[in-house]
């Protein structure tokens, strides 16, 4: 079947502009989660959802930095007045529950910032 | 959740074993060890996990010592496929009212298979 999917595969913003990452998680997943991937680093935990609900915002770096779920599936992560340090790859993550064991990741966003 | 350490490189070849060691000495009782890889360009992707038992699946092979201070990931015959860097990761079940379901990454071992 499907697995996530995520665009589009590549950005790229000039300083100041705002972007928008979409993520399509597999069908029927309950849980969401979005990381940032920085170059030679490991993704870092950003925010996740249950269904709609945003559960957890703690790993946002700013208040430029907004994530969204309105209807339980699609989710989409919001970048305002980008600077050059937002510049990563932004993986999308799915489960099937929240207590599931394995996370289904998609390929990822990569996001320039010139 | 407990943190990792992983050597930052290794080499293997092709057709041998490959083991991968973590060290995890604060791990709580409550806390399991997952392993992740990442190969360039991709997404990780979930490989196994485990408690205190060994676990095998079609991947790998899981040992956690006894007193789960330290694991090692096992792929018995590596390939140039499975070239990538691997994460171990600590995290207990998700509790409502108290752990996340998030995952903590460290750097992770990149792992180089060659022929």
């Amino acid at each position: 079947g499907a697995g996530v999917s995520q665009s589009p595969r590549y950005k790229v913003a000039k300083r100041g502009q705002d972007v928008a990452l979409r993520c399509d998680p597999i069908s029927g997943h309950v849980s969401l989660f979005w990381y940032q991937q920085a170059l030679g680093q490991g993704p870092e935990f950003l925010t996740y959802f249950q269904n709609e609900a945003q559960l957890d915002k703690s790993g946002l770096p700013s208040d430029r930095f907004f994530a969204e779920r309105p209807e339980g599936s699609v989710s989409t992560l919001k970048i305002q007045r980008t600077q050059q340090e937002d510049s990563a790859v932004y993986l999308c993550a799915s489960s099937q529950r929240l207590t599931d064991n394995e996370q289904f990741f998609g390929p990822g966003t990569r996001l320039t910032v010139l | 959740d407990a943190k990792t350490t992983q050597p930052p490189s290794m080499d293997c070849a092709e057709g041998r074993a490959a083991n991968l060691p973590c060290n995890h000495s604060t791990i709580s009782g409550n806390e399991y060890v997952y392993w992740y890889r990442q190969i360039h360009s991709q997404g990780p992707q979930y490989i196994i996990h485990g408690l205190k038992n060994n676990e095998t699946n079609e991947m790998a092979s899981l040992i956690i010592t006894e007193d789960r201070k330290s694991s090692t990931l096992i792929l018995p015959h590596a390939t140039l496929r499975d070239t990538a860097v691997y994460y171990c990761i600590v995290r207990a079940q998700f509790n409502y009212g108290g752990s996340q379901g998030n995952l903590i990454f460290g750097k992770g071992t990149k792992l180089s298979v060659k022929p």
